[in-house]
């Protein structure tokens, strides 16, 4: 599969926009780019996916690269509740989805 | 939305008992998952399942072993338990969208 580099971890003040990074330089023409995030103590949720155009929805933006060899994930105005790991996942054809250590959201007040 | 129904959610058990971890769904989707999480740590995907009959072994090599004889469950069985088995067992699925849905997880401590 296909691999994903996330930053370990990213702080981000209240109200405020905040983007999250995803390079996947090896990635193919059938991978599709997922998010999901994890708050503490629950299972994964999913957040967004996409393959070649950008996406958005209620929860977040999806900003993918040209080359879509990277792609960032955009939460408008950050709160509290968006605390979270959040994942970057490739999943080939939408078959298969193999989760790596994510990035560790910390929101301030 | 998928209605995803994992039991037991908690389970403390000793060595060498043979548990199994149910896990049923009520939408039909053809794609089941299992993922193992320690605590703070991220998700290993153990095994999953493509359709009735059909069972793979994913990227985490596990003593454990799943059975898909119906769409709605997906079973994983340990034949012996061991300490090494202790942490978080959590059941997905998926249909051709492609969005995972997760059950809230079962939680295992083999003493």
């Amino acid at each position: 599969d296909a691999k994903t580099t996330q930053p370990n971890s990213m702080e981000s003040n209240e109200e405020e926009p905040v983007h999250l990074p995803c390079n996947h330089s090896t990635i193919s023409g059938t991978d599709y780019i997922h998010w999901y995030r994890q708050l503490p103590s629950q299972g994964p949720e999913y957040v967004i996916h996409g393959l070649t155009s950008n996406v958005n929805n209620r929860m977040a933006s999806l900003a993918i690269a040209e080359d879509r060899k990277s792609s960032t994930l955009i939460l408008h105005r950050a709160t509290l509740r968006d605390a979270a790991v959040y994942y970057c996942i490739l999943s080939p054809n939408l078959q298969n989805f193999v989760f790596g250590p994510g990035t560790r959201l910390s929101v301030l007040p | 939305e998928a209605d995803i129904y994992q039991t037991p959610r908690y389970l403390v058990i000793g060595t060498g008992k043979k548990i199994t971890l149910e896990c049923s769904q009520t939408m039909g989707h053809d794609k089941m998952y299992w993922y193992q999480q320690d605590p703070g740590m991220e998700l290993h995907l153990i095994h999953y399942s493509y359709g009735v009959n059909s069972t793979e072994k994913g990227d985490l090599s596990s003593e454990s072993t799943v059975s898909r004889i119906r769409t709605e469950h997906f079973p994983l069985t340990l034949e012996s338990a061991r300490p090494s088995h202790t942490s978080q067992y959590l059941c997905a699925t998926s249909f051709s969208a492609g969005e995972l849905f997760f059950g809230e997880g079962s939680r295992l401590t083999v003493l």
